[in-house]
């Protein structure tokens, strides 16, 4: 166990619906990051929130949004899905920013779009 | 970031030490050498990482060129549960943000 915990495990959704994915951060983590990884991209960084405010955004589209609650858990919501959007999400956590030691993942939700 | 170069994939017999090579030519002074290793479709594992010296930690070795431009991560006894994708990334230390990760190295354990 990481201490980074994502939920759901797995999910299977309709093209078209929206579904929000959820990510608890290790205790004392104020960064949290979400990576999304499909077999032809591979890990792809979207964005990145450092105690409640987007610090980076990498490729993430304009359906996607995400937000850090004050207790710093983070949720990334996936609207008008696509079947392409079917992949790995990961979210990773980070006692600060700029730190220049490693980040730690969680396990991360398998989301499958039919 | 700097961009790094990794053998698609790489065997290792059980037991022996696992050598995963990286080139980074383009590195900058103030950009690290970091590792992170997937294994398969885990959340991607921190491993180690280093600035220009030599680093070990109780997973691994990192060796760094005097001229930065290439390193190598050293697992010492492979086991079967190494065998995982392990990636080589360049990053800023200070920045705020991403780890940009390439295609990296499958690493197969062989008993």
């Amino acid at each position: 166990d990481s201490g980074v915990t994502q939920t759901p495990k797995h999910l299977i959704t309709a093209t078209g619906q929206r579904v929000t994915l959820r990510c608890s951060p290790r205790s004392g983590d104020l960064s949290v990051y979400w990576y999304q990884q499909s077999l032809d991209q591979g890990l792809q960084f979207l964005i990145q929130y450092y105690n409640g405010e987007e610090r980076a955004k990498g490729n993430i589209l304009e359906r996607f949004s995400a937000q850090q609650f004050p207790d710093l858990h983070s949720e990334l919501n996936l609207s008008s899905l696509e079947l392409g959007d079917s992949a790995l999400y990961f979210c990773a956590s980070s006692v600060a920013y700029g730190e220049t030691y490693g980040y730690t993942f969680g396990s991360g939700t398998r989301l499958t779009v039919v | 970031d700097a961009k790094t170069t990794q053998p698609p994939s790489m065997d290792c017999a059980e037991g022996r030490a696992a050598n995963l090579p990286c080139n980074h030519s383009t590195i900058s002074g103030n950009e690290y050498v970091y590792w992170y290793r997937q294994i398969h479709s885990q959340g991607p594992q921190y491993i180690i990482h280093g600035l220009k010296n030599n680093e070990t930690n109780e997973m691994a070795s990192l060796i760094i060129t005097e001229d930065r431009k290439s390193s190598t991560l050293i697992l010492p006894h492979a086991t079967l549960r190494d065998t995982a994708v392990y990636y080589c990334i360049v990053r800023e230390g200070g920045s705020n943000y991403k780890l940009t990760f390439g295609k990296g190295t499958l690493l197969t354990v062989n008993p």
